[in-house]
Formats: structure tokens, sequence, C-alpha cells
């Protein structure tokens, strides 16, 4: 199975901040990275596909980049709708994996 | 806009069967672009996929729950079911029903609300 890392696993942030989390795979995953945010005791929302395609809905705040290992999820302005769990899903190849998630908290 | 709703027992004993049932609605598991299926999260920790079936029938499973997994769809109901057969404390997870699209990052756009299964005597 293809190891989704990402960093860090906690994170605090003041609003209005720019925060960046990273995940990198164990092997290339070309562009096929998913970005889902997660609050407590609800269920995971897609925020970007394929590395850098924000989901309707989603805030334009939030981008996405990467290729083939390393990947970005970037926050401009946090707003505190942000303060989430995030976590990266790579979809190159079979089973899907997810990183562990980082916790994003108030500063 | 699709709605998926998890049910069933909420605690289960070590070694017997968890079985769980996904009410679709606002879409057709009989029409094809997505897949339908399950992701699971064990408390305090990441999400773990488990498995989803295509509105041919094809299945596919996680390489480690395979030997004890059953994922099946009923078109007249419009649902999606779980099964996972000798169950252990390690399977003790908040278990989504998720639609997943057929393309090139598959994105899993829709979660059910999730529902929480203990495994314990």
């Amino acid at each position: 199975d293809i190891q989704m890392t990402q960093s860090p696993s906690s994170l605090s942030a003041s609003l209005g901040d720019r925060v960046t989390i990273t995940c990198r795979a164990s092997q290339t995953i070309r562009t096929y990275l998913n970005w889902y945010q997660q609050k407590p005791g609800k269920a995971p929302e897609l925020l970007i596909y394929e590395t850098s395609h924000l989901q309707s809905g989603a805030p334009s705040r939030f981008s996405g980049s990467g290729f083939g290992t390393d990947f970005t999820l970037t926050i401009n302005n946090l707003q505190p709708d942000d303060y989430a769990t995030y976590h990266c899903q790579q979809t190159y190849a079979s089973p899907p994996t997810f990183g562990q998630g980082t916790r994003l908290h108030v500063k | 806009q699709v709605q998926l709703q998890e049910s069933g027992p909420g605690l289960v004993r070590p070694s017997e069967t968890l079985s769980l049932t996904c009410m679709v609605s606002g879409g057709s598991i009989s029409l094809g672009g997505y897949y339908w299926g399950w992701v699971r999260q064990s408390p305090g920790k990441g999400l773990e996929w488990i498995g989803y079936i295509y509105y041919s029938g094809e299945v596919f499973y996680s390489p480690s729950l395979k030997s004890r997994l059953i994922i099946s769809g009923d078109k007249s109901k419009n649902q999606v079911s779980l099964r996972l057969t000798s169950v252990t404390a390690a399977d003790t997870a908040v278990y989504f029903c998720a639609r997943t699209e057929v393309g090139a990052s598959s994105p899993t756009d829709t979660w059910g609300q999730g529902i929480l299964v203990t495994v314990s005597s």
C-alpha cells in the first residue's frame, strides 16, 4: 500500500494567518491526491480533488499544489470555520490510502 | 442532492458479524459514474478505506479486510450493505457510507453522517 504522511500532525494558527499542510506519498502518485476537511463528530468533506481542483462550494482561500510525492494544502486568511482536521488521500493505486490527519487549532 | 444514511447495530460481539446498511436518497446506485461504499475511522485515528461497489456489481475491497468482507447493493431498495465477519476490537470504529466519483482522482464527494460500531462482549 502507498503510505501517506502528513506534516505537521498538529498545528496552531491565528485568524487571518496563512497555513500550509504537507502530504508526502511513499511513491509517486502523479496528481491523484485529494484533501478533506473534518470537524469533530462529523463526516469528512471533500475540499480539493486531483491536487488542485477546488470542490464546488469550498471557499477560494483553500488551494492545493504538488506532483509526484509532495503535496501542499494552503489556507489563506484563516477563518473561524477552518479550525478542523485535514486529511490527504491518494487514489493512484488501490487501496486508496489516507494520511494520518493534521489537526488545525486555535493559537 | 444525494444523501446517505447508515443504519445497523451499534454493538457487536467479538467473533460475530457486523452488518450495516446505507440508504441512498437523491441518487441511484443503478447508474454509472459513482462507486458506493464504506470508509471507517477508529477512535482518534485516521480514515481507512474499506471498499465499494459499482452499479455493474463489480466490487473492490481493501486487501486487509477482503477475507472477511462483503459489500453488496440492492437496486430495488437503492441501498448498499456491508458485512464484516469475525470482528474483533480492532474493528471498533465509526463507519461512513460514501459515494466516490469514477474518474481521475476518484474523490469521495458525499458521505453519510457515520455510525459508531463498538465490538465488545
